[in-house]
């Protein structure tokens, strides 16, 4: 059973583009929302993260939007590049009561065209 | 800034050989996590500890053991290795272990290939 659901599995998008990625959550134990980024072959990268007492978090072209009632996050990437190309994963942690351990999405497919 | 290391890069095994992953967390982090993650799918988390101590586990199977050293360098050793078993293993290290600062770090991996 997959506790944090992802979607689209993959997306194309157009340089200069929003991409948007969507996760969805069922244990409401999770406290602790992040995104990572990984390139084929190499490890995930944590781009940004956010907490449940906040409904948005803006790093640079990255913003998360969370709806804490809906149990769903977001990532939106504003004028998406070439260089955005590669794999988004979404993750969840209930970071407080359980040490930390995340649980993953199924992953985005992000193809930026040029 | 300093990563986390991981070594080997790459492990070719025969089927029921051993493997030991040997993971160096970031300096001053004390929380190493592993996760296994097959082709084309999402990280699953095995295993971490804590100060040493192992603090929760996943789905690691019975084959496989690890542990924390003193020097916060942790090792994930694999035994009767399966065809199944072939995955790139990933470790992560974070300053605390749950609680403000759980940001985790992952190293580069090591892709472990079972013939």
């Amino acid at each position: 059973q997959q506790q944090v659901k992802q979607s689209p599995q993959s997306l194309i998008v157009q340089k200069g583009g929003i991409s948007i990625i969507n996760c969805a959550y069922e244990n409401t134990a999770f406290d602790y929302f992040p995104w990572y980024q990984q390139f084929p072959g190499k490890g995930p990268a944590l781009l940004i993260a956010i907490r449940p007492d906040v409904s948005e978090k803006k790093e640079g072209r990255f913003t998360i939007s969370f709806n804490k009632s809906a149990k769903q996050f977001s990532l939106h990437i504003m004028d998406s590049q070439p260089g955005d190309s590669a794999t988004y994963f979404c993750a969840a942690g209930a970071i407080y009561n359980q040490g930390g351990k995340l649980i993953f999405g199924q992953g985005t497919e992000l193809s930026v065209k040029p | 800034a300093a990563g986390v290391i991981q070594s080997p890069r790459h492990l070719i095994k025969e089927k029921r050989e051993t493997a030991t992953l040997k993971c160096y967390p970031i300096p001053r982090h004390d929380t190493v996590y592993w996760y296994q993650q097959g082709p084309g799918q999402d990280p699953q988390f095995l295993i971490s500890f804590y100060e040493k101590m192992q603090s929760d586990k996943g789905s690691i199977p019975d084959r496989f053991s690890a542990q924390q050293f003193s020097d916060y360098h942790s090792e994930l050793n694999m035994s009767s290795l399966e065809l199944g078993d072939s995955a790139l293993y990933f470790c992560a290290s974070s300053p605390i272990a749950g609680g403000v600062g759980n940001e985790q770090f992952f190293g580069p991996g090591t892709r472990l290939t079972v013939l």
